[in-house]
């Protein structure tokens, strides 16, 4: 049981739009910087989010990062083929003086 | 360039120990957080250990403390992981990633390619 709450799976078709959740609580996304994470198959995690709306170099516009609360939503715009992955939004939890990661979404784009 | 290799792994008896090492180049490990996060078979990401940069703390996920060990040598470059009474629950492929900064994020801005430990009879 992850911390936090993810749904396992979303999807969209090619070219539209998409927004994958993030759930959590005070200790954690309520007061520290969430980031996202994309995962293709057999590689190793990419990060898309920092700092909990920051992209790192290289990283389309086509993602964004928002935060309200204690939940955190990543979109994804103009959606590819190539877009279809695991996406894992992590952050730092207070409580737990641990990093915490959410159970991951497969994204499929129809 | 910033480049992170992993080495190590490998078939490992239940209750064994295993170090696996992750070499850094293109920046100073000792300025930056660093972070092992291990994915088992088919599963999510799971966090494992985190240091911060310059002299910080060290922390642990609750499944591995007073079990591994994270440390790194600085003239080495090089990160470790000392993995003691291992168990079929630690299967899995152990990254390490470069934080952005000295202090501990879940932000790993670069990434090894993973390192297989399997720990089996």
């Amino acid at each position: 049981q992850s911390v936090l709450t993810q749904p396992p799976s979303v999807s969209a078709a090619p070219g539209q739009k998409v927004t994958i959740s993030c759930s959590g609580s005070s200790s954690n996304i309520g007061n520290n910087y969430v980031c996202w994470y994309q995962q293709l198959p057999g590689t190793a995690p990419k990060l898309l989010i920092y700092d909990n709306n920051k992209r790192p170099s290289g990283i389309p516009d086509r993602f964004s990062g928002s935060t309200s609360g204690t939940s955190a939503t990543l979109g994804i715009t103009g959606l590819q083929t190539g877009d279809e992955a695991d996406y894992y939004c992590g952050t730092w939890d207070s409580s737990l003086s641990a990093v915490v990661f959410g159970g991951g979404t497969k994204l499929t784009v129809l | 360039d910033v480049q992170l290799l992993e080495s190590g792994g490998g078939l490992v008896q239940p209750g064994g120990s295993l170090r696996v090492s992750c070499a850094a180049s293109g920046f100073s490990l000792s300025n930056y957080a660093m972070t092992w996060v291990r994915q088992a078979p088919g599963k999510g990401l799971e966090w494992v250990s985190a240091m911060s940069g310059n002299a910080g703390g060290t922390y642990y996920a609750d499944s591995v403390k007073g079990r591994f060990t994270m440390s790194r040598d600085n003239s080495k470059n090089t990160l470790y992981l000392q993995m003691n009474s291992l168990r079929a629950e630690d299967t899995a492929v152990y990254y390490c990633a470069k934080g952005p900064s000295p202090f501990i994020t879940a932000a790993g801005s670069d990434w090894g390619q993973g390192t297989l430990v399997t720990v089996s009879s």
